[in-house]
């Protein structure tokens, strides 16, 4: 089945200042990939997704990037502010009925 | 409106008892999914159903039975609780898009532990 790592467990940032999240996945067959935000307490909720026709995409302050010759993708946030402080969860499915496989997580802490 | 409900948000109860989660979602999905998200904050697939069909069934304990009623509906009984089922239960729903899976929309969570 798909295996999916994440890199770093843990990351502090000074407020504005860029953050970037890595996650490498195992089967070349998987076609979507999700970035999900969890605050404390809270629900996991999709900040950005990113399918495999597509290298890269934007969301104001959000990007997603894509390399599925290499099986990694990438998640930067840049002028990054308190409020992105949370758990950051990458995942990967290869599509159909499959469910997603998520990364370990990374605790993002930004610094005022 | 809530797009995905589970209750109840907590639950405490002994070892050996049978306890049930039960969660509603009003988005129009068709898939529905049970995560499990222990005290290290992994997330982890536990059931899916399609059409209240039973489509992935992890390697979890024949203990834990999902029952979905119709598709908005999808609940967890657990019977003979053990310490290790204490995790943060996460149900959730998306809308197959062709090959390719939906955004998949979490329920609150059910914090679940056992003494």
């Amino acid at each position: 089945g798909e295996n999916v790592e994440q890199h770093p467990s843990t990351l502090s940032v000074q407020e504005g200042d860029s953050a970037v999240i890595k996650c490498t996945y195992s089967d070349s067959a998987s076609n979507y990939f999700p970035w999900y935000k969890q605050e404390l307490g809270k629900r996991p909720q999709l900040i950005i997704d990113i399918r495999s026709n597509v290298g890269e995409k934007k969301d104001q302050r959000i990007a997603v990037t894509l390399n599925k010759t290499a099986k990694h993708f990438s998640l930067h946030i840049t002028e990054t502010q308190p409020e992105d402080s949370a758990v950051y969860f990458c995942a990967a499915s290869r599509g159909g009925r499959r469910a997603l496989t998520f990364g370990s997580g990374t605790r993002l802490q930004v610094q005022p | 409106d809530t797009a995905v409900s589970q209750t109840p948000k907590y639950l405490v109860t002994q070892m050996g008892n049978d306890k049930s989660i039960k969660c509603e979602q009003n988005l129009g999905h068709d898939t529905m999914y049970w995560y499990k998200q222990d005290s290290k904050k992994f997330l982890k697939i536990m059931f899916s159903y399609n059409n209240k069909e039973l489509i992935i069934n992890e390697t979890v304990p024949n203990r834990f039975s999902p029952k979905s009623p119709d598709k908005a509906h999808l609940n967890l009984h657990i019977n003979s609780l053990e310490l290790g089922d204490s995790a943060v239960y996460f149900c959730a729903s998306s809308q197959l898009q062709g090959l390719t899976p939906g955004e998949q929309f979490f329920g609150p969570g059910t914090r679940l532990t056992v003494l």
